[in-house]
């Protein structure tokens, strides 16, 4: 297993089209979460999968966003219309289960991220 | 006021160093604690994990937890210009699947 991918590493579009990211998490975890980081800030929670089900999403994550986990494997995270302000890096992770955290260590696996500029 | 408080810096430090990073929240229901070090366009990568209060050492890392205080330190001893980067100190509750990070603290370690 070569860890959490994002794909692509960077993108820059013009203000208004659509942006759609990837990411393949690692195969054994059942959770993918998504987070925003702008520079000089940490990362920011957008929304969180269990298997293929998205538990929680933030109030960050506007109607323009849209993530998804079909079948429980990889995930896509899409922007539409897309403004200045979502130029950030976005963070894919994964993680194991509830049970599986307790005993074992419990943490993130991060991707490179996908950065994502908008012009 | 955010949830998790950290300086940003920059911190630097001779090598050879010991170096203290801290953070402060407000959430008492937070349960787990960690550190994530992230190099310049990297994603962030768990250093140490730490359940409740208490200490834990790995190599030349210690993380320690004050719940009481609801304050979290990472030390490094004998800091090297490799452990020059951002750490970014999280923690999440009892559902553990929301991490909240604090803005991260430069470290830049001199040669």
């Amino acid at each position: 297993d070569t860890g959490v991918s994002q794909n692509p590493r960077h993108k820059i579009t013009k203000r208004g089209q659509n942006v759609t990211f990837r990411c393949d998490p690692i195969s054994e975890h059942n959770r993918l979460y998504w987070y925003r980081q702008t520079l000089g800030q940490g990362p920011e929670f957008l929304t969180y999968f269990q298997n293929e089900a998205q538990l929680e999403k933030s109030r960050l994550l506007s109607d323009r966003f849209s993530a998804e986990r079909p079948k429980g494997s990889f995930s896509t995270l899409e922007i539409q219309r897309t403004e200045q302000g979502d130029s950030a890096m976005y963070l894919c992770a994964s993680s194991r289960g509830q049970k599986d955290r307790d005993r074992l260590n419990y943490g993130y696996t991060f991707g490179s991220g996908t950065r994502l500029t908008v012009v | 006021q955010k949830e998790v408080e950290q300086d940003p810096g920059p911190l630097s430090v001779p090598e050879g160093a010991i170096v203290s990073l801290n953070c402060t929240y407000s959430n008492s229901a937070f349960q787990y604690f960690m550190w994530y070090r992230q190099y310049s366009r990297k994603g962030p990568e768990l250093l140490m994990y730490t359940y409740s209060s208490g200490n834990k050492e790995d190599g030349r890392f210690t993380a320690q937890v004050d719940k009481s205080s609801k304050y979290i330190s990472l030390f490094i001893r004998d800091s090297q210009p490799s452990d020059s980067a951002t750490y970014l100190c999280a923690m999440s509750g009892t559902g553990g699947f929301k991490t909240i990070f604090g803005a991260g603290t430069r470290l830049f370690v001199k040669a």
